[in-house]
């Protein structure tokens, strides 16, 4: 069965470069969900999409941006980065937006600010 | 604001034992509960899903159940086995979100040979 696909897997980046992370969805699902784990840390939620439009904003910082397209894959910006953005960054997708439906996680990115 | 509690933080024990890991949620009007492995370093492998309405879930060597009044929800591993060493958290679907999870901070399991 079809996995969330997430891109790159691993990611090394200088303090105030920017990257992008790039989620793409189980097919028929139209909702996305981003969450970032720091070391030793559990899963924090970023920001959702449902429809191609922002749903639910977590604990996101303004340096970040994200949105989703057309054909459903969303992608996380981050500029600015700081020591403090490195982490595994989740992204998980869902036959709908909330109401019950269980989340499908992919392998996460990790990304290293150095 | 709903809290996610999971106890013991971590765990060992012999090969072959059946064990018992913990996850308290403080608000009650939840969607769902699911019960997540990760391996160091490695993504979240999703266990069990349990929804508000039900009160147990099972695959293979796992039970899952939920106990909505109480806040509670118990992960059972019978059976133990070296391979089950890993963390293992629990997220709740508040009732109030948009689907978001909350995830409690992890039991790390290290089953010993």
């Amino acid at each position: 069965a079809a996995g969330v696909i997430q891109s790159p897997r691993h990611l090394i980046k200088e303090k105030r470069e920017t990257a992008t992370l790039k989620c793409y969805p189980i097919p028929r699902h139209d909702t996305v969900y981003w969450y970032q784990q720091g070391p030793g840390q559990d899963p924090q939620f970023l920001i959702s999409f449902y429809e191609k439009m922002q749903s639910d904003k977590g604990s996101i910082p303004d340096r970040f941006s994200a949105q989703q397209f057309s054909d459903y894959h969303s992608e996380l910006n981050m500029s600015s980065l700081e020591l403090g953005d490195s982490a595994l960054y989740f992204c998980a997708s869902s036959p709908r937006r909330g109401g019950g439906h269980e989340q499908f996680f992919g392998p996460g990115t990790r990304l290293t600010v150095l | 604001k709903q809290e996610v509690t999971q106890i013991p933080a971590a765990l060992s024990v012999p090969e072959g034992e059946n064990l018992v890991l913990n996850c308290s949620f403080t608000d009650s009007a939840i969607y769902n509960l699911q019960w997540f492995r990760q391996d160091p370093g490695k993504g979240l492998t999703s266990l069990l899903l349990i929804q508000s309405s039900q009160r147990e879930q099972t695959s293979g060597r796992l039970n899952a159940s939920l106990d909505k009044s109480s806040g509670r929800s118990t992960l059972y591993i019978a059976a133990s086995q070296p391979g089950d060493s890993a963390t293992y958290l629990c997220a709740i679907e508040g009732g109030g979100s948009q689907g978001n999870l909350i995830f409690g901070k992890g039991t790390k399991l290290s089953v010993k040979p």
